[in-house]
This record gives structure tokens, C-alpha cells and sequence, in this order.
């Protein structure tokens, strides 16, 4: 049991493609949230969702989509990617409250 | 509006010494307050957390965090370095009052172990 998968780990794009990087929790959590990594910056949150169908804009939305039309699953997409996007990009989900935020593994992604 | 400050991009300590990584934060209502651990290529992983009660908390290998409300920290410590420790460390502090659980991290802090 995984708990929480990001795909794909590694992508490499060209600017101006569409690319879209997905997250899947096994354990049906209400929060899920989108961040981006880079350095000098630590974790900046880009979007969130408390509950499928409610989405919501963090840090640094500029650039980014999300859905969620299902509670498992919360894709971000970068609709016409920039170089400045590429970035570690950090999925997480909780179960709100005072429970912790869990993170997957992680997206590498390049925009060339 | 919540913050958090963790002094020292990198901290370097030899094997079998106290470690200690400090981080303060701001937060207008009483807060939730995490420690998590990053490895290379990993995601973050969770070290500990403060909720409510007892304020020295313990978590996993072998770390401890004290909450401070008078001074607004929440330092991380482990009293004997070993080298597997070596990661990069933020701190998070979440407001309670906030739905949703949103989470704002500190810049981090990246540990080195010299043997």
C-alpha cells in the first residue's frame, strides 16, 4: 500500500507544452495539497483542496491548474510550462485537524 | 499571517555530538508546529509534531523538539549525531484555527555529519 503516489518521478518538457503531473492517496484523506520545491525558497504551497470539487489558491498559483473530481486523485497541470516552473514539484494529503501533512516521493520536472 | 525562521542554512556537527537546529516562528492563535526530515530524491518525512499538552516531544530516531511559547521556538534536538542523520530538516507550523491544515514551512536547514 503506497498511501500516496506522484507520477510521473522524472519529466523533461519543452516551454509552451502542457504538461500535467498527478497524485493519487490510497487513504481517502479530505486534504490534499501542491508544492513546489526549489532552492532558496524551501516548500511553497501552488494550490489545495479541502474536498473533491473545492479547490483553492496558495502561495504561488500563476501558471497552474488543479481539479479534483475525485477525492483520490488531484492533478496540477502547467498549461503552457515556463522555464521558470521547473522545479521539484510535492504532493501531500491530510486528514485535517492536527494531523501531519504526508508527502510523496516527488516530480522532477524540466522545461526546457 | 503565520512564519517560520530556522537560523542556519547549514549546520555542520562530527559524529556522537549534540545536534541542534533551531527554528522560531510566528503565529497570531496557538499553533500546530512539525518538524520534518528531507533525504535525497525523497519526500518529506515526518519527524514530530506539537499539538497540545506536554511540550518536550519526542520522535523518531532518537529527535526531540521543545515548544517555547515565551520565546516562539520549537528547536530540534538529538543529543548524539550519527551519520545516516545527514538530511535537510524544516520546520512547519500550521495555525489550528485555519481550515484545512495548510502548512507554512521554513527555508530548511541542511544537516552535515563529519565523521
Amino acid at each position: 500500500d503506497a498511501g500516496i503516489t506522484q507520477s510521473p518521478r522524472y519529466k523533461i518538457t519543452e516551454t509552451g507544452r502542457q504538461v500535467t503531473l498527478m497524485c493519487h492517496q490510497t487513504w481517502s484523506h479530505s486534504y490534499m495539497f501542491w508544492y513546489r520545491q526549489d532552492l532558496g525558497h524551501g516548500l511553497r504551497l501552488i494550490y489545495y483542496s479541502a474536498a473533491a470539487d473545492i479547490t483553492d489558491k496558495g502561495e504561488v498559483p500563476d501558471g497552474y491548474v488543479v481539479s479534483r473530481s475525485k477525492t483520490e486523485n488531484f492533478p496540477l497541470t502547467l498549461e503552457s510550462a515556463t522555464r521558470s516552473q521547473t522545479s521539484v514539484y510535492f504532493c501531500a494529503v491530510t486528514g485535517g485537524g492536527n494531523q501531519p501533512q504526508h508527502f510523496g516521493d516527488g516530480t522532477r520536472l524540466s522545461i526546457l | 499571517a503565520q512564519s517560520v525562521t530556522q537560523l542556519g542554512s547549514h549546520v555542520s556537527v562530527s559524529e556522537g555530538a549534540l545536534v541542534l537546529l533551531r527554528c522560531n516562528y510566528s503565529s497570531s492563535v496557538p499553533p500546530y508546529l512539525f518538524w520534518y526530515v528531507q533525504y535525497p530524491n525523497q519526500g518529506l518525512q515526518l519527524l514530530l509534531k506539537y499539538t497540545t499538552g506536554a511540550t518536550l516531544v519526542k520522535g523518531i530516531n532518537g529527535f526531540e523538539a521543545e515548544f517555547k511559547k515565551s520565546e516562539t521556538s520549537f528547536h530540534l534536538t538529538k543529543p548524539s549525531a550519527h551519520m545516516s542523520d545527514a538530511a535537510e530538516y524544516f520546520c512547519a507550523v500550521s495555525d489550528r484555527e485555519t481550515s484545512g491544515s495548510r502548512l507554512t514551512f521554513g527555508e530548511g536547514t541542511q544537516l552535515t555529519v563529519n565523521p
